[in-house]
């Protein structure tokens, strides 16, 4: 089955306690792309990677690092998670930048 | 400054009729636009995508206009029905390459 698969699905932290959301893809997809959703507010975009080693800030990249070094996984990382970094979290993929994106089920991150 | 607006209220309908939804955006020329819906805690899932040079796409009881000119993109589902009970989305790219994207409107359809 095609899917974005994230864990963990709910975290609850304390500031400053390093984390990483992990992110994964079997669809051979290109791109991927990390996104917080806060009430009231749209998707807002974290970071984004158009390949393997090609990764670039979004519209809120503060406080947060992505990797790419495999085509399937694009973790996300809280070195020193802040509350204000609670929030729900979506990893998403698609074959090309333009494409129709597939969401991951979310990761509520709550940071205290 | 640049955004893009979905109405913040939600919209109730009665099943059977034409919910349609609306897209305004400002200072974005985007090359496309795309609709998703989204149920509570889960992910967006992806519906339609128009590009500027399609006034209109349509597929199954859904259907999508974009007027660049208005600069506005309308959503319509036809012979809505509960499970239609939804928010949806929609995103457009930005000159950044970005996908910006609306707060959703939640649909909700009355028996």
């Amino acid at each position: 089955e095609a899917q974005v698969t994230q864990n963990p699905r709910y975290l609850i932290t304390v500031t400053g306690k390093k984390l990483t959301v992990t992110c994964s893809q079997n669809m051979n997809h290109e791109y991927m792309s990390w996104y917080r959703q806060d009430p009231g507010l749209g998707l807002r975009q974290i970071y984004y990677s158009m390949n393997v080693e090609v990764t670039d800030k979004g519209d809120v990249p503060e406080g947060y690092k992505v990797s790419r070094k495999e085509k399937r996984n694009f973790p996300l990382i809280l070195e020193s998670p802040s509350p204000n970094q609670t929030s729900l979290y979506f990893c998403a993929s698609s074959l090309e930048r333009t494409y129709e994106q597939y969401f991951g089920p979310g990761t509520r991150l709550t940071v205290t | 400054s640049q955004k893009i607006e979905q109405n913040s209220e939600a919209l109730n309908i009665q099943e059977g009729k034409t919910a349609t939804l609306t897209c305004n955006y400002t200072n974005y020329s985007p090359a496309y636009l795309q609709w998703y819906r989204q149920d509570p805690g889960r992910g967006p899932v992806f519906l339609l995508l128009i590009r500027e040079n399609e006034k209109e796409k349509r597929k199954e009881r859904l259907k999508v206009t974009f007027d660049t000119t208005l600069k506005q993109s309308l959503f319509h589902i036809t012979a809505s029905q509960p499970a239609d009970s939804a928010t949806y989305l929609c995103a457009l790219e930005d000159s950044n390459y970005q996908l910006i994207w609306g707060a959703g409107t939640k649909l909700i359809i009355k028996p």
